[in-house]
C-alpha cells in the first residue's frame, strides 16, 4: 500500500500567500518528516514531528499531524519564489524496517 | 554540518559497461547509509541499507547482484550498477544517518543523473 501520499500534487500560488501541502498515510508512524527538494537535486530535511506531537513549527513552516486520520499538512507562510520546490513527506512506521516511505510529491511553485 | 556529497553528479555510460557512484559523508560518521532511486516526477523509492562493515539490506525487487553496494568505511559508500541497461537511467540519491542520531536522521546527497545509452 502507499504510504504517504501528498495532496495537491501541484499548487501554484502568488509570492506572499500561504501554501498548505497535505500528506495522507496508511499504516501507524513513529514520526513523520517533511522533505523539500529542488529540481535534480537531493533533499533538505525541513521537520519532523513523532507521533505523540501534534503541531510543530520552524520559521515559516507550520506542521501538524492528526494521528486519528492519519494525516499530516504542511503550511508554509509568507512564500517567497525560493520556496518553488518539491515538497515530500516520509514516513517511519510503526513496527516495521527502519526505512524511510515517501510521498509522491508536491511541486510547489510561487509566482514573483 | 551534516553533509553528505555524492559522486559523480552526472554520469553517460554505454549499455553493458558499470559505473560507480560514491556518497560520502563529510563531516559525520555515518553508521547506516541508504540508497535510493528517483524516477521523473516521482517519488524516491528506497534500493538498499547499508551498514558499515556489513553486506547490504536490499529492498524486494532490487536484484543485488546488479546493484552492488559496499559501505567499506564509515564516511564512504558506493554504489556499482554493473552491466547496465537503458532501463536503470535514473537520479540515484544517497543518504547518510549519524552514528549518535536515530537511523530516520537522514541526511541526503545532492544525487546522481545516470543516463545509459
Amino acid at each position: 500500500s502507499q504510504q504517504g501520499e501528498e495532496d495537491p500534487q501541484a499548487l501554484s500560488i502568488q509570492e506572499g500567500e500561504n501554501a498548505t501541502m497535505n500528506c495522507s498515510y496508511k499504516t501507524s508512524i513513529n514520526n513523520l518528516q517533511w522533505y523539500r527538494q529542488n529540481s535534480g537535486r537531493g533533499l533538505v530535511h525541513l521537520i519532523l514531528i513523532r507521533s505523540n506531537e501534534r503541531e510543530k513549527h520552524s520559521g515559516r513552516l507550520r506542521v501538524t499531524l492528526d494521528t486519528s486520520k492519519k494525516s499530516s499538512s504542511l503550511l508554509i507562510t509568507a512564500s517567497r519564489a525560493a520556496d518553488t520546490a518539491s515538497y515530500f513527506c516520509a514516513t517511519d512506521a510503526a513496527g516495521a524496517n527502519s526505512k524511510l516511505t515517501f510521498g509522491k510529491g508536491i511541486t510547489l511553485s510561487v509566482r514573483p | 554540518g551534516a553533509v553528505v556529497s555524492q559522486h559523480p553528479s552526472r554520469v553517460i555510460c554505454k549499455s553493458g559497461t558499470s559505473v560507480k557512484i560514491e556518497c560520502r559523508s563529510l563531516d559525520f560518521q555515518a553508521t547506516t547509509m541508504f540508497w535510493y532511486r528517483q524516477f521523473p516526477k516521482k517519488s524516491l523509492m528506497l534500493m538498499a541499507t547499508s551498514n558499515e562493515g556489513s553486506k547490504a539490506t536490499y529492498e524486494q525487487g532490487v536484484e543485488k547482484d546488479k546493484f552492488l553496494i559496499n559501505h567499506a568505511s564509515l564516511t564512504l559508500s558506493t554504489l556499482t550498477v554493473t552491466s547496465a541497461h537503458p532501463e536503470d537511467s535514473s537520479f540515484y540519491i544517497c543518504s547518510a544517518s549519524p552514528r549518535d542520531r536515530a537511523w530516520y536522521e537522514q541526511y541526503f546527497g545532492p544525487g546522481t543523473r545516470l543516463t545509459v545509452t
